[in-house]
């Protein structure tokens, strides 16, 4: 059975702490793996990775994926407040033009003032 | 520009009813998935599909089926709701490759079963 696993499940942390969110995943015929953020709507889309040992940075978010160890991890420094949301890791299966996505349970992360 | 659209928003329904839940997309892409999110849970898959008039099972199908009669529009059915199955509702839609960064959700559906 395909899984996506992610920890903690919820985070405490105050402005200016650094995070680090865990995703593992086990699945078959891996194609992508994504982190989004999603602050009461929809998801929206932070990163997509799909090499091992290649990090990806957008502003003070990174996130680097393990594909020997099946696994990635999502990186906030210097958190805001705006950072609270729930992030949600997600991994693309298939191959071709059909393809499934499956999420993990989500990391709620809460940053007090 | 809302490139999906989940019509019903917000619903109550009694147990027992027949629910429709229906996703539209523009953007003529190939794959549709039906998830729900549960307070942590994430988001489980329902059902997905790749093509007009096909579907594939997903992590919880039990439940719930589907409907893919055109490309545009994948409807989740409810055939005799439960409470259990009361819920966020999120609909979601890609190009078939699955490329990550084209991957489109709708607003979600909150159903209330009573």
């Amino acid at each position: 059975e395909d899984k996506v696993v992610q920890s903690p499940l919820s985070l405490v942390v105050h402005e200016g702490d650094t995070v680090t969110l865990n995703c593992s995943y086990e699945v078959t015929n891996f194609r992508s793996l994504l982190w989004y953020k999603q602050e009461k709507k929809a998801p929206t889309f932070l990163f997509m990775l799909t090499s091992s040992g290649i990090e990806k940075k957008s502003g003070r978010l990174s996130s680097i994926l393990d594909k020997k160890e099946l696994f990635s991890i999502l990186n906030i420094t210097a958190t805001q407040t705006g950072d609270s949301a729930i992030y949600l890791c997600a991994v693309v299966l298939g191959s071709g033009n059909t393809g499934k996505l499956i999420f993990g349970q989500g990391t709620t992360l809460q940053v007090k003032p | 520009d809302v490139k999906v659209t989940q019509s019903s928003r917000y619903l109550v329904k009694r147990t027992g009813e027949k629910v429709f839940l229906e996703c539209v997309q523009d953007m003529d892409h190939e794959n549709m998935f039906w998830y729900r999110q549960d307070p942590g849970l994430g988001l489980r898959l329902i059902y997905f599909s790749y093509d007009v008039k096909m579907k594939e099972k997903g992590d919880i199908p039990e439940g719930y089926s589907v409907s893919r009669e055109k490309k545009e529009r994948f409807s989740l059915i409810l055939e005799s709701a439960s409470t259990n199955q009361t819920s966020m509702y999120l609909c979601a839609s890609t190009v078939g490759g699955l490329s990550g960064n084209t991957i489109y959700f709708g607003e979600g559906s909150w159903l209330t079963v009573v």
